[in-house]
């Protein structure tokens, strides 16, 4: 079947760096994306990976291994604002970009 | 720049109602997509839209209609609403790489 694992939850301090996982068994695979949601709000676009590596924005990064069917968003020197929901989401087809799977998200929570 | 605008923000149905959820966008985006939001389980995608006139299935279809008449709107559909549908629908457009997406519309069905 497919699927999209990551963690449910993860906890750190202010200042730490926190990596979230996420495996992916799915039909096709063109890329992987990240998003970061706030309670109540709506997903916000961070990054995206077509090709093996890593990819820098800012404190935030994310890694890709096609082989390993793998991926992970390095979030660096974690602020207080970061506590959110991370998604991973997987473009399983060349021709829409209209069309991801996502994962269930993980919960970010930074403490003082 | 509105971005993706999602009308209404909150909804109460009763069981068997029929509504339309509007979304619209002003970007251009040739892209736009309708999923739900339940606790645990993400983002699931019900339909989705490659351009004027073209709509397809995603994974949760079943009691949703949708069309795309203009590049800008996209509305959804619930035929006969159920217990079932009470989630957070978000309306998403991109025209490669990274969604833009409404604010989301909070769905109660009683």
């Amino acid at each position: 079947g497919q699927s999209l694992e990551q963690p449910s939850e993860v906890t750190a301090v202010e200042g730490a760096i926190v990596q979230i996982n996420c495996t992916y068994q799915t039909s096709g695979f063109y890329g992987l994306s990240w998003y970061q949601q706030h309670d109540g709000g709506a997903p916000t676009f961070l990054s995206y990976n077509a090709l093996d590596g890593l990819e820098e924005t800012g404190r935030f990064s994310s890694f890709l291994s096609r082989s390993d069917s793998y991926g992970y968003l390095l979030l660096q020197e974690l602020q207080m604002k970061d506590s959110a929901s991370y998604f991973c989401a997987v473009k399983e087809t060349t021709d829409s970009w209209g069309k991801f799977q996502f994962g269930a998200g993980t919960q970010v929570v930074v403490t003082p | 720049n509105a971005g993706v605008t999602q009308t209404p923000k909150f909804q109460v149905l009763k069981t068997g109602q029929s509504m339309t959820l509007q979304c619209a966008q002003d970007m251009n985006h040739e892209y736009m997509s309708w999923y739900r939001q339940d606790p645990g389980m993400g983002l699931r995608l019900i339909h989705y839209s490659v351009g004027a006139g073209i709509t397809d299935q995603g994974e949760v279809p079943n009691g949703y209609n949708v069309s795309r008449s203009t590049t800008e709107d996209f509305p959804l559909r619930l035929l006969s609403a159920a217990p079932s549908q009470t989630s957070v629908y978000f309306c998403a457009s991109t025209q490669g790489v990274g969604y833009t997406f409404g604010s989301g519309t909070r769905l109660t069905v009683v």
